[in-house]
């Protein structure tokens, strides 16, 4: 196993700016999440991908957007940076969708400051 | 809707006791629910899962959870504890194709 990596660890921009977060999957598995974990705060379900294709999300606008690649691997991102989108991203993948009871990985996060 | 409850932000306690977190949880369907544990600066590691079976779930590093569906809690409990359990703790249920997590609780080990 490969484990779930995600880059960059820390990251800092300013208000309006755009961020890319990339996430590298764990082999094989098919499916992909993010999510928002802000500072005290349990982690939000941002967004999911199967096979390169969103199949859920959360209560996010669409300035985040993401994106899955053949390799297992993908990225958030985020336009328009607000002071709120301060927050640990973690990226978490499993195999399968729907109601299959796989695990998921999650990767250490990436941590994101605006200002 | 599905949801977790924790009922403490903070648990301190030394070490060597016994310490217990607790969840509630609400749920119209099937119910799988999870407890993670993230240590400072880094991300979410499973503890244990309850899908369906036994009621009494066993985890990592000592760690049990007991599913009981007519107090709609999974408590979390573990009979002796060690500095380097200190960590926040989330209670998780599983929803359609996400994780719902709780607001998490923290776990301060005292020596």
């Amino acid at each position: 196993e490969t484990g779930v990596t995600q880059s960059p660890t820390h990251l800092i921009k300013t208000r309006g700016q755009q961020v890319t977060l990339r996430c590298s999957s764990q082999s094989g598995h098919n499916t992909v999440s993010w999510y928002q974990q802000a500072l005290g705060q349990g982690p939000q379900f941002i967004f999911q991908y199967y096979r390169e294709e969103e199949n859920g999300r959360g209560n996010f606008p669409p300035r985040f957007s993401g994106l899955q690649f053949p390799n297992y691997s993908s990225e958030l991102n985020v336009n328009a940076l607000e002071l709120d989108d301060s927050a640990l991203y973690l990226c978490a993948s499993r195999l399968g969708t729907g109601q299959a009871n796989y695990g998921y990985t999650f990767g250490s996060g990436t941590r994101l400051t605006v200002v | 809707a599905q949801s977790v409850t924790q009922l403490d932000s903070q648990v301190p306690v030394f070490e060597e006791a016994p310490v217990e977190l607790r969840c509630n949880y609400s749920s119209s369907v099937s119910v799988y629910l999870f407890w993670y544990v993230q240590y400072p600066n880094q991300g979410l590691q499973l503890l244990l899962k309850y899908l369906s079976g036994s009621t009494l779930v066993k985890g990592i590093n000592g760690f049990e959870a007991e599913f009981n569906k007519s107090q709609t809690s999974f408590h979390l409990r573990k009979p002796s504890v060690h500095i380097s359990d200190t960590a926040e703790y989330f209670c998780v249920i599983r929803g359609t194709d996400k994780l719902i997590f709780g607001t998490g609780t923290r776990l301060q080990v005292f020596p």
